[in-house]
């Protein structure tokens, strides 16, 4: 199966530690994106990329949260000092470019004692 | 595995009846609407999508219908199986947005064997 792949699956830390979770999007696809899902709702958007570049990124996403892709292939989302607020389901997606269908991971559940 | 959509709307149909699944969308601008399928425990899967040049388009067992006027999309699935049992998000985009998916709320179908 080459689809999306999402790790880890599942992360359970500490209030203020910081968390790095990596994408690896289909292969070829040049658009990669983030959400984040809580119990009950649909997915929200974070930020994109485009090859490299990340060309937005929603209000949601505060100071402690960072996303790279260098090089235009994986990607990681990167969450510091932690906080309860920051437990949810984090996904990760990749389309073929504008206007095509996006293709999510199984996303990396993040648990905050 | 994790529950998705503990409080969602839900619609319980009888195992090969027809099922659909109506959504409504805030933006006007939106020129993209997707329907997703999402399992507990697993990212959206990818169903069916449609531009906003269409109002109807089909697909294996599955059919998307939008009306513009009303800012309208539904999802209809023929011959409604229990493996069809999920949460079911329609999702809209816009060129000028990025075609970031901006998801709706979910409903949850059951099918009763």
């Amino acid at each position: 199966d080459t689809g999306v792949s999402q790790d880890p699956r599942h992360k359970i830390t500490k209030r203020g530690q910081n968390v790095t979770f990596r994408c690896d999007p289909i292969s070829e696809h040049n658009r990669l994106y983030w959400y984040r899902q809580t119990l009950g709702q649909g997915p929200e958007f974070l930020t994109y990329f485009q090859n490299e570049a990340q060309l937005e990124k929603s209000r949601l996403l505060s100071d402690r949260f960072s996303a790279e892709r260098p090089k235009g292939s994986f990607s990681t989302l990167e969450i510091q000092r932690t906080e309860q607020g920051d437990s949810a389901m984090y996904l990760c997606a990749s389309s073929l470019g504008v206007g095509q269908p996006q293709h999510f991971g199984d996303g990396t559940r993040l648990s905050i004692l | 595995g994790e529950s998705v959509g503990l409080h969602l709307p839900t619609l319980s149909v009888q195992e090969g009846d027809n099922s659909i699944i109506n959504c409504a969308y805030s933006n006007s601008a939106s020129d993209y609407f997707i329907w997703y399928k999402q399992e507990s425990g697993k990212g959206p899967q990818f169903i069916i999508d449609i531009r906003s040049n269409m109002d109807k388009r089909q697909g294996q067992r599955v059919t998307v219908l939008l009306n513009k006027t009303v800012k309208h999309l539904s999802l209809q699935i023929a011959a409604t199986q229990p493996g069809d049992s999920a949460v079911y998000f329609c999702a809209e985009g816009s060129n000028t947005g990025g075609f970031k998916t901006i998801f709706g709320a979910g409903t949850r179908l059951f099918v009763k064997a």
